[in-house]
């Protein structure tokens, strides 16, 4: 059973650039999350994606925007890439039955290092 | 704001003594809470969580207490061991949104 997965696993840009991150989510789940973790940092939420809408969303630009797919799975795009946005990306998956039970638990992946230049 | 914050940023511990992480948080309304554990180039992992109708709640070699009067948790590890090296964060759920956070460095001396 493979739990959430996230690709790349590193990446370098250039400030201006464009880049798409992406996510499987944990077998069975039907909810994803994003965060960013700034070093030495907590994640802190991006947005949720839930029936390929996005259902909640944090205090961050439209220059973040996401998508999620029939199978789950979910990108995260950030457009015109500030020094600022240099962080881990980490994608979590869960139930949107037991998040509304306030129950289970949220599964994290490995996470996307970005460094922009 | 509200906030979720620990008390310190790095805790050092001696390998087979007990450890206890506290974290503080804002919101009088807020009901649950969740500890992870952070390895190097990992992401979270559940260690326990906790909601506002409990005071402790146990796992295996930790524990969780929730002070609602002065809004405080503290995650006890019993025994601790190197592996248990990381950083852990309290985090605040919100409907499925978490509120971390910024963190303790546990380090494990042998």
């Amino acid at each position: 059973d493979a739990g959430v997965t996230q690709s790349p696993t590193h990446l370098i840009k250039t400030r201006g650039q464009q880049v798409t991150l992406r996510c499987s989510p944990k077998s069975g789940h039907d909810t994803v999350s994003w965060y960013q973790q700034a070093l030495g940092q907590g994640p802190q939420f991006i947005f949720q994606y839930y029936e390929e809408e996005e259902r909640q969303r944090g205090n961050f630009p439209d220059r973040f925007s996401g998508h999620q797919f029939p199978n789950y799975s979910s990108e995260l795009n950030v457009n015109a890439l500030l020094l600022g946005d240099s962080a881990l990306y980490l994608c979590a998956s869960s139930l949107i039955g037991d998040q509304h039970r306030g129950t289970g638990e949220l599964f994290f992946g490995e996470g996307s290092r970005l460094t922009v230049l | 704001g509200e906030s979720v914050g620990l008390h310190l940023p790095t805790l050092s511990v001696q390998e087979g003594d007990n450890s206890i992480i506290n974290c503080a948080y804002s919101n009088s309304a807020s009901d649950y809470f969740i500890w992870y554990k952070q390895e190097s180039g990992k992401g979270p992992q559940f260690i326990i969580d906790i909601r506002s109708n409990m005071d402790k709640r146990q796992g295996q070699r930790v524990t969780v207490l929730l002070n609602k009067t002065v809004k405080h948790l503290s995650l006890q590890i019993a025994a601790t061991q190197p592996g248990d090296s990381a950083v852990y964060f309290c985090a605040e759920n919100r409907g499925g949104k978490l509120i971390f956070g910024q963190g303790t460095e546990l380090s494990v001396k042998p």
